[in-house]
Order: C-alpha cells, then structure tokens, then sequence
C-alpha cells in the first residue's frame, strides 16, 4: 500500500521561527510536491521536485525553501515563520511520465503565533 | 496557464441520490484529470482519472466524463451515502509539465440520511 508520510500533523511555532516540515513517500517515486491549502483557495503548489537535489518554484514560493538530499525525503522550511504561514501544508509524490496521480500525505497543521 | 473552477463550492444530497459534482478546466491542452477526496483532516486521496483520449470512465459507484469540447469534467456518484461526505476536488494537468497539477478549489458535499 502506497504511503506518503509527514512528521506532524500539528505544529504550533512562534512568529520568526525557523521551521521544517519533513514528508516521506516509501514508493521510490520521483516526483515530490509540497502544497499548502487555505479555505476559499483550494491548494496552492509552493514547490516541487523531479529528482534528488533538484528544485522548481511552484506558484508562491515567496518564504519558503526546500530540500531533498534523498529519493525519499522531501523537506519544506519556513526560514522565519509569519503569521500569513498559517495553513494546511500538503505533501505529495507520484512517479514519472508525468500522467500519474499524486498521492498524498495526511497534512501538518501549522499555526504561527 | 491553466486555471481550474468547479461550479458549486457546496452540494447537499440524500442518500441513496446520485451526486453531479462539475469542474471546469480553461486549456485545452490540458490532458490528464482526476477527482480527489478530501475527508475531514485528511489529506487527498485519488478517487478516479480519466485521460484526454476517452468522453467516460467508470469506477466502483463512481463515473467521470469529460466534455473536452466545453472543457468540462464531471464527477457522478451513484446511490450515495454518508461516507461519501467529504470535499472533492478536481486536478488538471498537461502534458510535460513534470506531473504538475492545477487543482479546483473543491465542492462539500454533504449526504443527508
């Protein structure tokens, strides 16, 4: 069974905080993407990734950064946290061909106080 | 680019009815599309997808169509029930984008008993 995974599904940190959010997907797909969802906003694509240490900006990727020193592991860090960061932040791979679903991981919650 | 709306954000059923959940996508290049289910505190999870060479795909309960003409894409699910309440969104995408994909902002539905 397939499965994407994300190290928390609540987070509280303070305003000016540097914070991580790591997601792990176990089905050596290629692709990664982190999203963030905002009621009245559906899901916004913050950035993705084709293949270890490679990057691409999706469409706000103003505040944040990311890493992927594995296949597997696909980190989204907030380099000082602001309020506006408040949100459903969304984890997601699929394989390549481009054509393939993405699948999902349960969500972190974050709240920037 | 590609911009994605779905005609109701909200839709409330009784079970037992079919459910007409409608998406509306902008490019016609767009190729790929697929309905996604959002329970409460849940990340997405794939429901069914359909490709730009076929009008109909069937699942267990579930029916995409796609109307390539009017770049419509509806979701049907028959006899439905409360397990069904979730939000459902729609996905775009196009061919060479790197599996990227543009999501509506998704419809409630609800399932009275």
């Amino acid at each position: 069974d397939v499965k994407v995974t994300q190290s928390s599904r609540y987070l509280v940190k303070r305003t000016g905080e540097k914070v991580f959010l790591e997601c792990v997907q176990d089905m050596d797909h290629e692709n990664m993407f982190w999203y963030r969802q905002d009621p009245g906003l559906g899901l916004r694509l913050i950035y993705f990734s084709y293949d270890v240490k490679m990057k691409e900006k999706g469409d706000i990727p103003e505040g944040y950064s990311v890493s992927r020193e594995k296949k597997e592991r696909f980190s989204l860090i907030l380099e000082s946290a602001s309020t506006n960061q408040t949100s459903m932040y969304l984890c997601a791979s699929s394989s390549t061909g481009g054509l393939n679903e993405q699948y999902f991981g349960p969500g972190t919650r974050l709240t920037v106080t | 680019g590609e911009s994605v709306g779905l005609h109701l954000p909200t839709l409330s059923v009784q079970e037992g009815d079919n459910s007409i959940i409608n998406c509306a996508y902008s490019n016609s290049a767009s190729d790929y599309f697929i309905w996604y289910k959002q329970e409460s505190g849940k990340g997405p999870q794939f429901i069914i997808d359909i490709r730009s060479n076929m009008d109909k795909r069937q699942g267990q309960r579930v029916t995409v169509l796609l109307n390539k003409t009017v770049k419509h894409l509806s979701l049907q699910i028959a006899a439905t029930q409360p397990g069904d309440s979730a939000v459902y969104f729609c996905a775009v995408s196009i061919y060479n984008q790197g599996g990227k994909l543009i999501f509506g902002q998704g419809t409630e539905l609800s399932v009275k008993p």
